[in-house]
């Protein structure tokens, strides 16, 4: 069982469509994370949201939307997205933004854009 | 440039025989080395942190150990269950923003 909930857990969407991932986290923490996995790549940082307020963005495209609601909610807005796109979107949560701080991830949402 | 290396990328063993997946590292200045397991089609689960040479954690079978340039993660006597993906990752000193730079991995494999 994960502290750090995400849905849907997998996704197929075609280039023109918009569609949204979200994530949930339990822990009471105030720092969450979005990361990209792809197959044989390491984990690349995406966003940094800290008392949500966004504290980093790794040069990420603009096809890739955040919001932060709350300390505890976190979306990833997706559109016109590119098949190069697919790949497993983590969600993760940490005390604080600090180095220091274990990151918690949740399962994953696995994307495929068609 | 801040670089994890793990290896090997692949390991299969059989049920209890013990060896070490490695994590070698070049970064500027260490402030933490976790490990992680990670199942197929799962996020990963925490496994330790390690914040100075020579400190040592454990875990059940599993034991890291970490030096000024790398991390090793022993396996006691392995069962088919720690058959997973362990990826090492570092933070690195000088930015305020949490930030973990992965390895691409072990993919760990015990036969029955």
């Amino acid at each position: 069982e994960t502290g750090v909930t995400q849905t849907p857990r997998h996704l197929v969407m075609g280039m023109t469509n918009k569609k949204s991932l979200k994530c949930e986290q339990h822990l009471k923490h105030n720092a969450m994370y979005w990361y990209k996995q792809s197959a044989k790549k390491p984990l690349e940082l995406m966003f940094v949201y800290n008392f949500k307020e966004q504290t980093e963005n790794n040069s990420v495209p603009s096809r890739f939307s955040p919001e932060c609601p709350n300390s505890s909610h976190l979306f990833l807005h997706l559109h016109t997205l590119q098949p190069e796109d697919s790949a497993l979107y983590l969600c993760a949560s940490s005390h604080g933004e600090l180095s220091g701080n274990t990151i918690y991830f949740g399962e994953g949402s696995w994307l495929t854009v068609v | 440039e801040d670089q994890v290396t793990q290896s090997p990328e692949a390991l299969r063993l059989q049920e209890g025989e013990s060896s070490s997946l490695n994590c070698s590292y070049t970064v500027s200045g260490l402030r933490g080395l976790f490990w992680y397991r990670q199942d197929p089609g799962k996020g990963p689960e925490f496994l330790f942190t390690l914040y100075s040479a020579g400190e040592e954690k454990e875990k059940e079978r599993l034991k890291a150990t970490l030096t000024k340039k790398e991390s090793f993660l022993h396996i006691t006597a392995p069962k088919p269950e720690d058959s997973a993906t362990y990826l090492c990752a570092v933070q690195v000193d000088g930015g305020a923003t949490n930030k973990l730079i992965f390895g691409t991995g072990t993919l760990l494999a015990v036969q029955p």
